[in-house]
């Protein structure tokens, strides 16, 4: 059974760097493409970027470029969503998704239960 | 950049149909998948490749497209199927994912 378990909810304040944690199990983590997709408060779903554990080949959203580092642990089947210095407006739910076989056109079919990440001073 | 306009909010009686649009320019070449996401949840995957369902969707679900438009259609809605509605379509012209802006479906 595939599963994405996310890592806990976060409190930072305006500055601070943050790391938040994807762990996968139940299938080949470096042969699928997984990554990030933001939710602002009441707002729809943004695409963040992804990343082929297999290669580190990563795609990042125009919106997200230079903003976010996504990184991905194939040691540990672990992704990974980092901010070096955050803002307020990163308040947000985190999901990491995993999209399914056949490139990074396939649909994502599986979710994680996501992250709540706050930032307030 | 590619955009896709779904309406904010539809309304349907239970046991009637619903039916969620997302229009964008020449999506006729692209392939549309449908998530679900209910209060506190992550989003489901209900439709994918514009019609295909996964395993476990109920029937209920299906998705069409004509035109610059895809739609996602739930048959004999259930209070269970309240929820936001989301499109997704991969811009292969620009290599980037876009969703629609989500549609919340009430069911009266």
């Amino acid at each position: 059974e595939v599963q994405l378990v996310q890592s806990g909810a976060e409190v930072k304040k305006p500055g601070e760097s943050l790391k938040i944690s994807c762990k996968a199990s139940g299938y080949s983590f470096t042969t699928y493409w997984i990554g990030w997709v933001r939710q602002m408060p009441g707002k729809g779903l943004e695409w963040m970027g992804f990343i082929y554990p297999g290669d580190s080949d990563t795609r990042y959203s125009p919106s997200f470029q230079g903003q976010v580092t996504i990184s991905a642990d194939k040691s540990i089947s672990t992704a990974h969503l980092q901010w070096s210095t955050l803002k307020a407006s990163d308040t947000a739910m985190y999901y990491c998704a995993r999209l399914a076989g056949g490139g990074i056109g396939a649909p994502m079919n599986y979710w994680g239960q996501g992250t709540l990440v706050t930032v307030s001073s | 950049s590619y955009v896709l306009t779904q309406p904010p909010s539809v309304s349907v009686a239970p046991g009637q149909t619903a039916r969620i649009t997302c229009g964008g320019n020449d999506i006729g070449s692209k392939s549309v998948h449908w998530y679900q996401q209910k209060p506190g949840q992550a989003p489901a995957l209900v439709v994918y490749d514009d019609r295909d369902r996964p395993s476990g969707i109920p029937e209920r679900f299906s998705g069409s497209k004509s035109g610059n438009t895809a739609t996602l259609t739930i048959s004999r809605v259930e209070a269970g199927d309240e929820a936001d509605y989301h499109c997704l379509v991969w811009d292969n012209s620009s290599d980037h994912w876009v969703f629609g802006g989500g549609t919340k479906l009430t069911v009266l």
